[in-house]
């Protein structure tokens, strides 16, 4: 099966400017996840969509970052306007069960490497 | 709340040698564990999960872990180590549908 599918694979802009990831899940995954993960640490989750409904984005700076899920597919994560410390590899995962269950693993994509100049 | 750390930033270990990679949660209830595995450039991958039952669990790749409720820990154990496992590795908690990750262990084997 096809896994995860993150564009661009690396971007690099200058601090103020603005950018955005594009994610696809696996298909039938109602799921999707963002992550952020910074050099040294691991993955920090910043939205969790069920469906097209966002579920957390506690951790989402919301003064700054959005992120959409409009048809329940694919999703958008954006930045606007970027900071220096937003300099991370954003990772964008799926898991297919609908309901609350913890059990069951993620898929990763590849990530999408942003460097804030 | 929960969290889960692992204690050593990289772990060194010769081709041929048993590996040990740490980690111990904290978490309220029963917890679900999970490792996994990143190579350079790629996304994470699951090795192995914990939910339930025997204390020693089987992965992808011939890696293991065993939990140990009285120590929280949940350490990943490979019996003879690979060039080929030189990664990145992170333990994760997880007692909803959101999983906490570790800040990870690098794994180097060497030659």
């Amino acid at each position: 099966e096809a896994g995860v599918a993150q564009s661009p694979r690396y971007k690099i802009i200058e601090k103020r400017q603005s950018v955005a990831f594009w994610c696809n899940p696996i298909s039938g995954h109602a799921t999707l996840y963002w992550y952020q993960q910074i050099l040294g640490q691991g993955p920090k989750l910043l939205i969790q969509f069920q469906n097209n409904g966002v579920v957390d984005d506690s951790q989402l700076p919301k003064d700054r970052f959005s992120a959409e899920r409009l048809k329940g597919v694919d999703s958008t994560l954006k930045i606007q306007p970027a900071k220096l410390e937003d300099s991370a590899v954003y990772l964008c995962a799926s898991r297919q069960t609908r309901a609350r269950q913890p059990n069951e693993k993620l898929f990763f994509g590849s990530g999408t490497q942003l460097s804030v100049l | 709340a929960q969290s889960v750390a692992q204690p050593e930033d990289q772990v060194n270990v010769a081709e041929g040698n048993p590996l040990t990679v740490k980690c111990t949660y904290s978490v309220s209830g029963n917890p679900y564990l999970f490792w996994y595995v990143q190579y350079p450039n790629r996304g994470l991958q699951f090795l192995l999960k914990y939910i339930t039952g025997d204390n020693l669990v089987k992965g992808s790749y011939g890696f293991e872990a065993e939990f140990n409720k009285s120590q929280t820990s949940f350490h990943l154990k490979k019996p003879s180590a690979l060039v080929s496992d030189s990664a990145l590795y992170f333990c994760a908690v997880g007692r909803t549908d959101k999983l906490i990750f570790g800040t990870g262990t690098r794994l180097q084997v060497f030659p």
